[in-house]
């Protein structure tokens, strides 16, 4: 089992502004970083999937990087959105394909 | 485009009743996951299927079963519920079941347990 961690809990950002949360998790029996958004009463919603040291995606003013050698993993949100509010879970998987997920960052993005 | 569908969408059911959660996945995906999320936790895997086959098993307790048919939709057998088995539900699916496939979640079953 890989222990995931995801800081800030919570983040509250102002219209326009742009952030970033952070995943930190084992390095070691790593295989891929997963990215979710999810926002109440619905489904998660798939962003990234990573697996190489340096990766860098993106998608549309969101972007993540990792970095499996210290075994964190940053999302970005250039000039946030009220729509971009919503919970962002981090997964990792390992030798096996299911997904540990982290507690999450809920950002809340004041008009 | 077509998503992962789960059914029933609310279950409310007795302490020592049973529950069956299907799960139907994206069209031409044979890989399917189940995770339980309880009341302020993060999601827990419980098993996976590929290919009509269980390929890994995680926190699933033995009174929980669950079968792939030969459609690729998935059920999740509940029996001798808890109040403890209140919970949401996710089906995920993925297209063949590697370790950085995206896997896609379906919006969730919420069993409560009275």
């Amino acid at each position: 089992i890989l222990n995931v961690e995801q800081s800030p809990q919570s983040l509250h950002v102002q219209e326009g502004d742009s952030t970033n949360f952070t995943c930190s998790f084992p390095s070691s029996n790593f295989y891929a970083l997963h990215w979710y958004r999810w926002e109440t009463a619905k489904s998660p919603e798939a962003l990234f999937v990573m697996t190489l040291n340096g990766d860098e995606k993106k998608k549309g003013r969101i972007s993540a990087t990792l970095n499996t050698k210290e075994g964190y993993s940053y999302l970005y949100i250039k000039g946030s959105q009220p729509e971009d509010s919503a919970t962002y879970l981090c997964a990792p998987s390992g030798s096996a394909r299911q997904l540990t997920f982290g507690s999450g960052t809920q950002l809340t993005v004041l008009p | 485009a077509a998503g992962v569908i789960q059914s029933p969408r609310h279950l409310i059911k007795e302490k020592r009743e049973t529950a069956t959660l299907k799960c139907y996945p994206i069209p031409r995906h044979d890989t399917v996951y189940w995770y339980q999320q309880g009341p302020g936790q993060d999601p827990q895997f419980l098993i996976s299927f590929y290919e009509k086959m269980q390929s890994d098993k995680g926190s699933i307790p033995d009174r929980f079963s669950a079968q792939q048919f030969s459609d690729y939709h998935s059920e999740l057998n509940m029996s001798s519920l808890e109040l403890g088995d209140s919970a949401l539900y996710f089906c995920a699916s993925s297209p063949r079941g590697g370790r950085a496939d995206t896997q896609y979640f379906g919006p969730g079953t919420r069993l409560t347990v009275l």
